[in-house]
């Protein structure tokens, strides 16, 4: 069965210093999103993408952030100068006609 | 921004009962689903309703989509031990052209053998 890949499993990382997650979308999805979930909260939404553009994100998603489809089966989130409260769980989904998100196991981001 | 509330917050059941869980919301969403989360892995789809009233279930799994779209249920029947971990529902404003998933808080469930 078709799954969402996420690379590194966990990033080490200095405050200051910018980060790369990796994810690979299921195959024939158009829609891309990463969510991060702090340890022990709920999941929240980051920003979603489509068409190769941004199609919404959240409050969370400052100038910090940016996403990028490089080639036709990546979809990496960058953060460039992290934060301690960046630390947490960081997952991309993917969903063919926007509504069922599947996700991926996840990145843990740990910032010192 | 939009809340859903979700409960219980955690639960203790014996294996072979019946559980149920539900969410509500103060917004409407025009699609209801259900995540479980194992730890340290992704969330993975249960259950997906898109229409108020629906019923749909999932082997041993059956969600509803409330009348009103603010509000959903789960139930879980004759549990297992490999039904522990955490439950979480998500509103979708599809409709909205909004296609961010907003969680609930999770529902942790664990299974006495």
């Amino acid at each position: 069965e078709p799954e969402v890949t996420q690379t590194p499993s966990h990033q080490v990382t200095q405050m200051g210093q910018e980060v790369i997650l990796r994810c690979v979308p299921i195959s024939n999805h158009l829609y891309f999103y990463w969510y991060r979930q702090i340890l022990g909260q709920k999941v929240e939404f980051l920003v979603s993408f489509y068409n190769n553009e941004i199609s919404e994100k959240s409050e969370i998603f400052d100038d910090q952030f940016s996403v990028e489809r490089p080639d036709g089966s990546n979809f990496t989130l960058k953060i460039r100068s992290t934060k301690l409260e960046d630390s947490a769980m960081y997952f991309c989904a993917s969903s063919g006609l926007a509504i069922e998100q599947f996700f991926g196991p996840g990145t843990r981001l740990t910032v010192l | 921004g939009q809340q859903l509330n979700q409960s219980p917050q955690s639960m203790f059941i014996q294996e072979g009962e019946d559980v149920s869980m539900n969410c509500t919301s103060s917004s409407i969403f025009n699609t209801w689903l259900w995540y479980k989360q194992d730890p340290g892995e992704g969330p993975v789809l249960l259950i997906a309703l898109y229409k108020a009233g629906e019923l749909t279930s999932n082997g041993r799994l059956t969600a509803q989509f409330g009348i009103t779209r603010k509000d959903s249920f789960l139930n879980i029947s004759a549990s297992i031990p490999s039904d522990v971990g955490i439950y979480f529902c998500a509103g979708q404003r599809a409709g909205a052209g909004s296609y961010q998933l907003t969680f609930g808080k999770g529902t942790k469930l664990s299974v006495i053998p």
